[in-house]
């Protein structure tokens, strides 16, 4: 069945560290994907998103291209800053389909 | 924009109690779903009505959680009996469709201690 995975449980880094987390997601269809961030106390909200393969997505900093050869999405961040504390959820909906399918998120920690 | 509203924002409840957990979606928002949220199982989807038809309902939590969409701009979670292990936040999101650009947008949630 469909799946993303995300096996990074935990980040931790420290300010201005490059920022790389791991997602890759398993489907027969033609997903558009997506990165949620999710700030302490607060629902996850859309960080960015990409509807075709070999494309870029980008927001606020952070960057995730679509790699249909190697079904990944990482995420990542030239310089990160202790207000990126928050957990980031890889997801995927194929074509024609409403749900989400999530990972199962990773938590990143900047030490100042 | 109204975003996605949540309430309570927090409820304590005991053992056995029934608790009554609402949502109002975005205004013309297709898509709801409700989603429990613990640290060690990340999102898992409880429900998901389109244009008020139950779409999904997750098997693993049929038999104590129940969701309703009475009207397009509100839903309810029903937990009966609450049990500890439901000590979780709940979310609900909405989301305009099917389009490949639609996201969801979600709530603050509601965070559940059951006692």
């Amino acid at each position: 069945g469909d799946s993303v995975i995300q096996m990074q449980g935990q980040v931790t880094l420290s300010e201005n560290d490059f920022l790389f987390i791991n997602c890759t997601y398993s489907t027969t269809g033609y997903p558009t994907l997506f990165w949620y961030v999710q700030y302490s106390g607060e629902g996850p909200q859309l960080l960015l998103q990409v509807t075709t393969a070999n494309n870029k997505g980008s927001s606020r900093g952070f960057e995730a291209t679509y790699d249909k050869g190697t079904t990944s999405f990482h995420l990542q961040k030239t310089s990160v800053q202790e207000i990126d504390s928050a957990v980031y959820y890889c997801a995927m909906r194929n074509y024609n389909q409403g749900k989400l399918i999530f990972g199962q998120g990773t938590k990143l920690s900047i030490k100042p | 924009d109204a975003g996605v509203t949540q309430t309570p924002r927090h409820e304590v409840a005991e053992k056995g109690q029934t608790i009554i957990l609402k949502c109002e979606p975005v205004s013309g928002h297709n898509d709801l779903f409700w989603y429990r949220q613990t640290k060690i199982q990340g999102l898992e989807l409880l429900s998901y009505f389109r244009s008020k038809s139950l779409m999904e309902d997750g098997g693993a939590f049929k038999d104590r959680f129940k969701a309703e969409m009475l009207n397009s701009s509100f839903s309810t979670l029903k937990i009966q009996p609450t049990e500890p292990k439901d000590s979780a936040v709940y979310l609900c999101a909405s989301s305009p469709g099917t389009a490949a650009n639609s996201d969801y947008t979600f709530g603050s949630g509601t965070r559940l201690l059951v006692i």
